[in-house]
C-alpha cells in the first residue's frame, strides 16, 4: 500500500461526457503528478500540482483540467470524452528532492 | 528533452535464471532514475532508484541496477528469477532540477517467466 489513495478504480462512460477523478496524496506530500497510460501512447506525465498551485504541464489536452485543493487532495477533469480517452490515469505523490514518487492503484476509465 | 528507451518489449526466461532488463537514458544533467513494476491490473510499484553516490543500487524482492553514465543506461538485474516475478518493468528517469520531478517511462520491458 503506497498510501497513495484513487477514486474510482473503474468508470464507464460515453463520448462526449465529462468524468472527474480523484487523487488523496500520502500525509505531509505536497505535491501530486497525474500520469495517464494507454497502450499506444505508453505512461505519460499529464500535470503537476504543489501544495494547491499549478507547476508543470506536460502532455494534457485542453479538454483535461485538474486542481488541487486545500486538503491536497487532487481531482483531474476529463471533458467531451473520446474512444481515445481510455486509458488507466494514475497519480503520485511526491515530498520533495530524492525521493521517489508513489503511484496511486490508478482510475481504469472505459469510454465506449 | 528527457527520453528512456527499453530496447526489449518482451523477454522470457526460464525460472532461477538470471535476467537482465535494459535502459537506456537521454538527459542533460546527472538524472534520477528508477525502476518501477506493475503486475497486471496493478499500479506501480518501486523497485529501485538512484540519485547519486554508489553506482549499484540494491531495491526490494532482490533486484539491483547499475548506473553506468558512459553508456546512459541503468540496467535491472536479478540472479535468480522466480514465477511471481512476471510482470511489466518500466525504467524511468526523473528531473533533477527545480520544482518539477516529473518522471519520463520508457515502453516498458514484460516478462514471462516458464517453470
Amino acid at each position: 500500500d503506497s498510501g497513495v489513495t484513487q477514486t474510482p478504480k473503474h468508470l464507464i462512460t460515453a463520448t462526449g461526457q465529462r468524468v472527474t477523478l480523484r487523487c488523496s496524496p500520502r500525509s505531509g506530500d505536497l505535491s501530486v503528478y497525474w500520469y495517464q497510460q494507454s497502450l499506444d501512447q505508453g505512461l505519460q506525465f499529464l500535470i503537476q500540482y504543489y501544495n494547491g498551485e499549478e507547476r508543470a504541464k506536460g502532455n494534457i489536452l485542453e479538454r483535461f483540467s485538474a486542481q488541487q485543493f486545500p486538503d491536497l487532495h487532487s481531482e483531474l477533469n476529463l471533458s467531451s470524452l473520446e474512444l481515445g480517452d481510455s486509458a488507466l490515469y494514475f497519480c503520485a505523490s511526491h515530498r520533495g528532492s530524492y525521493n521517489e514518487q508513489f503511484f496511486g492503484p490508478g482510475t481504469r476509465l472505459t469510454v465506449l | 528533452a528527457q527520453s528512456v528507451t527499453q530496447p526489449d518489449i518482451h523477454i522470457t526466461v526460464s525460472e532461477g535464471a538470471s535476467l537482465e532488463l535494459r535502459c537506456n537514458y537521454s538527459y542533460g544533467a546527472t538524472p534520477y532514475l528508477f525502476w518501477y513494476v506493475q503486475s497486471p491490473g496493478q499500479g506501480l510499484q518501486l523497485l529501485l532508484k538512484y540519485f547519486s553516490g554508489d553506482t549499484l543500487v540494491q531495491g526490494i524482492k532482490g533486484f539491483e541496477a547499475e548506473f553506468k553514465r558512459s553508456q546512459s543506461s541503468f540496467n535491472l538485474r536479478k540472479p535468480s528469477v522466480h514465477w511471481s516475478d512476471a510482470a511489466e518493468y518500466f525504467c524511468a528517469v526523473g528531473n533533477s532540477g527545480g520544482s518539477n520531478y516529473k518522471l519520463t517511462f520508457g515502453k516498458g520491458t514484460l516478462l514471462t517467466v516458464n517453470p
